[in-house]
């Protein structure tokens, strides 16, 4: 089984703070994502990556910085906290082997911004 | 642009009903169309998944059928339980690594 480990369930942070999520996978997958997930909007992608190195802006990526420099780690980087930045951020991880190859998620972390 | 659409929820059932969440999408050629779950306090599992037109995906007495005609996937079952109470996703993905979501239909399943 695919597992993806997110290194925090719950963490709390002060405005202005900068935020390191962490993610790994055991899989040996190309690529890995980051979303946030708010009520009444689903998941939002923040950022991609399809290599170590490798990144590419989602659809909300203000506010955010990425960093893969080993293949199994995937970190979000919230280099200036906000409040707006309160939300639930789930990693998740892939083959890239076509349209079918599905995500396999973590358990999320759920950060609140004070 | 692609985008998928899914019913608003809560949807609220009693143990044993017909379930039915509606989801359709809007996509460029032939997306491949997916239904993850979300049970509370953990991430998004994969529920079942459809590459192409008339491929029916099945899962744990779930299932779902992709329609081109309608550009629809809708999730049914034909008896819930209470530990189906759950958010449900229906997904897309065409011609790229990433996944786009729908907003999530909360489900609730009383005795």
């Amino acid at each position: 089984d695919v597992k993806v480990t997110q290194s925090s369930r719950y963490l709390v942070k002060r405005t202005g703070e900068k935020v390191f999520l962490e993610c790994v996978q055991d899989m040996d997958h190309e690529n890995m994502f980051w979303y946030r997930q708010d009520p009444g909007l689903g998941l939002r992608l923040i950022y991609f990556s399809y290599d170590v190195k490798m990144k590419e802006k989602g659809d909300i990526p203000e506010g955010y910085s990425v960093s893969r420099e080993k293949k199994e780690r995937f970190s979000l980087i919230l280099e200036s906290a906000s409040t707006n930045q309160t939300s639930m951020y789930l990693c998740a991880s892939s083959a890239r082997t076509g349209n079918g190859s599905p995500l396999h998620f973590g358990n999320g972390t759920r950060l609140t911004v004070t | 642009g692609n985008s998928v659409t899914q019913m608003e929820g809560p949807v609220t059932l009693s143990e044993e009903a017909f379930l039915t969440i509606n989801c359709t999408y809007t996509a460029t050629g032939y997306p491949s169309l997916f239904w993850y779950v979300q049970y509370p306090g953990e991430g998004l599992q994969l529920l079942l998944k459809a590459t192409k037109a008339d491929d029916k995906g099945s899962n744990k007495g779930f299932e779902a059928t992709y329609r081109k005609e309608t550009t629809s996937f809708h999730l049914e079952k034909g008896s819930v339980q209470v530990s189906d109470s759950a958010v449900y996703f229906c997904a897309l993905r065409y011609n790229t690594d990433k996944l786009i979501f729908g907003t999530g239909t909360r489900l609730q399943v009383f005795p």
